[in-house]
């Protein structure tokens, strides 16, 4: 099975709300993953997670707001967003670990597409 | 520094001839490869990888690409183009690393229209 979860599929707010977006991997994978993704633009790398600790914040604004419960689970918690934060936003989880390499497939999830009012 | 880059941003085709999505890449070192496919409004799926092994790799739904160091290439190619393949393709190439995790870089992507 190489499938990851992301739930909800859409997800509507308004900038004052508190709202969490969830990824979840039965792989085993020690890597996870958020990206954001723009109309017609890629993937934009945002956290990422080894072992559950976190390894890269590529500068994103503390209203994003990632956890790692566990090794399976991923979720990326949204207070206070903005209207130009709508957009589709990808997790996505590798081996990684001690295995990992280069060489490794990232699974992405179908995605959560989020809209801000 | 490593770099992708898609040299189409839209290709047309028509159904049942074949399709060819261009990429070139730029890398220090020898880079993995990978073929994305995104569907609207979905994930990525990945098409195909190259990690050293065989220069020319085959894929899903009949997808292969050539790696060619020489032109620092990675062409993507299918004989015969279905409805279904019309999609947004990426290009990506994962650097080396010793951290256990990836930071890929993409290219900017092609839309593949396909036309009855």
């Amino acid at each position: 099975d190489t499938e990851v979860t992301q739930t909800p599929k859409h997800l509507v707010m308004g900038m004052t709300n508190k709202k969490s977006l969830k990824c979840e991997q039965h792989m085993g994978h020690r890597a996870m993953y958020w990206y954001k993704q723009k109309a017609k633009k890629p993937p934009e790398l945002m956290f990422v997670y080894s072992y559950e600790k976190l390894s890269i914040n590529e500068s994103v604004p503390s209203r994003f707001s990632p956890e790692c419960p566990n090794s399976s689970l991923l979720n990326l918690h949204l207070h206070a967003l903005q209207p130009e934060d709508s957009a589709l936003y990808l997790c996505a989880s590798s081996q990684g670990g001690l295995a990992g390499t280069s060489t490794d497939t990232q699974y992405f999830g179908p995605g959560t597409r989020l809209t801000v009012l | 520094a490593q770099s992708v880059t898609q040299l189409d941003s839209h290709v047309s085709v028509s159904e049942g001839t074949p399709v060819l999505l261009r990429c070139n890449y730029s890398s220090s070192y020898s880079p993995s490869l990978f073929w994305y496919v995104q569907h609207p409004n979905k994930g990525l799926q990945l098409l195909l990888k190259y990690t050293s092994a065989a220069t020319l790799v085959k894929g899903i739904n009949g997808f292969e690409a050539e790696f060619k160091k020489s032109e620092t290439s990675f062409h993507l190619t299918k004989p015969s183009a279905h409805m279904s393949d019309a999609a947004e393709y990426f290009c990506v190439v994962s650097p080396p690393t010793n951290t256990g995790f990836q930071k890929l870089v993409f290219g900017t992507g092609t839309r593949l229209l396909v036309s009855p």
